[in-house]
Order: C-alpha cells, then structure tokens, then sequence
C-alpha cells in the first residue's frame, strides 16, 4: 500500500519559470510532511517542511503548501534555476517518526 | 558535524556471499534510519532504531537481513545470502528525535552478480 504518491515520473521546466511538483498521501495521521532534493550518487538531503496544522510554509524559492482536505501537497521553486535539476522525494512523518517516502519526481530545468 | 557516514561506498559480491554495511551517524543522534532505494523508485523503509532499541523493521527486511546498533551509537546492516533482487542502494539516516526531518547518508552500493 503505497501510501505517499507522487504520480508525476518527470517534470521539465524553463528556467526562470515556476516549478510544481505534486504529491498525494493517504493517510491522516501524519504530522509532517518534508520534501528532499537528491542528486545522482548521493543521498537525499532535506529541502523544507511542514508541519500538519499549517497550509503554507515558505524558504526562499522553496514553498510547500499542504492542502488537508483533498491530501495534497505541492512544492514550488521559484524562479527555477539550473541546479535545480534533481529527483524530488515527497515524504510523510507518521506519529512514531516513521518516514515514508513517494518514489520521486525528475525535475529539468530547461535553459 | 561530520554527517552521516556509510561505508563501503561500493560492494561488488557473488549471489550467495554475506555483505555488511556500516552507519556512523551524526554525533548524539539517537535516531537511525536504514532505507533502500532501487531504480526508479524512492527510499524504502527497512529499518529504524531509537538509540539501541530497534523500534520497527518493515516485511521487506526477510529474515536475511538482520540490522543492529548495540551501543546506540554507530549501525551495521547484514545481508545474508545475497540475492540478485538485493542489488539496491542501502541508505543510512540519522535524527535528533523531536525532529521533523532526518540527514542522510550518502549511500552504499551494492551489487550482486
């Protein structure tokens, strides 16, 4: 049971456009969300975060909103740059601080 | 702050041979995470451990894979008779605990022939 998804395999994008990358979970009792960045050969490494009881949370180009309702949330890069490219893990922080990850989303920023 | 630490970075072995990964987390974090990640797809829950105690093992850990960290300080993750469909990158995480997101390591590659 796939319980963080992320449907989208790819994504590509003009640089200095917006970038939305879209995730979906399935069950309410999670307290957090995170998003990671990861690079080819190297491990994931923490973007931003949010906690359950919010619906936005902003650093710099990187703002995550979370949308409890429709269990959704999305993360967008604004402007996108170069370095940007990268697979995008969506993942989920359960009570017990099990984290569950999507399967990823690859991002290219187009010059 | 060193990081996380993983070692080997690479494993080459012969389908049936043991293999042994090492986690040195970050200094005073009582969290580990172990994870496994194959192509196409995103870090897969093993494992984790609240100091020594290990808290939780998923069914994809089979009876092969046996993890320990007895003194709640570094990690080793064991890989018993070694399959073809255990070729994967294993990633090590650690965390404070209290904490909303966890630092990884850069990975071990493995890859049985």
């Amino acid at each position: 049971d796939q319980q963080v998804k992320q449907n989208s395999p790819s994504l590509s994008v003009q640089e200095g456009r917006i970038s939305i990358l879209n995730c979906d979970y399935t069950n309410s009792m999670f307290d957090y969300f995170l998003w990671y960045k990861k690079y080819p050969a190297e491990g994931p490494t923490f973007l931003i975060s949010i906690s359950s009881i919010k619906d936005k949370n902003e650093d710099g180009r990187f703002t995550v909103f979370l949308n409890k309702s429709a269990k959704h949330l999305s993360l967008h890069i604004v402007p996108s740059q170069p370095g940007d490219s990268a697979v995008y893990f969506c993942a989920a922080v359960n009570r017990d601080d099990k984290i569950i990850f999507g399967k990823g989303t690859r991002l290219h920023i187009l010059p | 702050d060193t990081g996380v630490s993983q070692n080997p970075r690479h494993k080459i072995t012969k389908r049936g041979q043991n293999v042994t990964f090492r986690c040195d987390p970050i200094s005073e974090h009582n969290r580990l995470y172990w994870y496994r990640q194959t192509l196409g797809q995103g870090p897969e829950f093993l494992t984790y451990f609240q100091n020594e105690a290990q808290l939780e093992k998923s069914r994809l850990l089979s009876d092969r894979f046996s993890a320990e960290r007895p003194k709640g300080s570094f990690s080793t993750l064991e890989i018993q008779r070694t399959e073809q469909g255990d070729s994967a990158m294993y990633l090590c995480a650690s965390s404070p605990g209290q904490t909303n997101h966890i630092y990884f390591g850069e990975g071990s590659w493995l890859t049985v022939v």
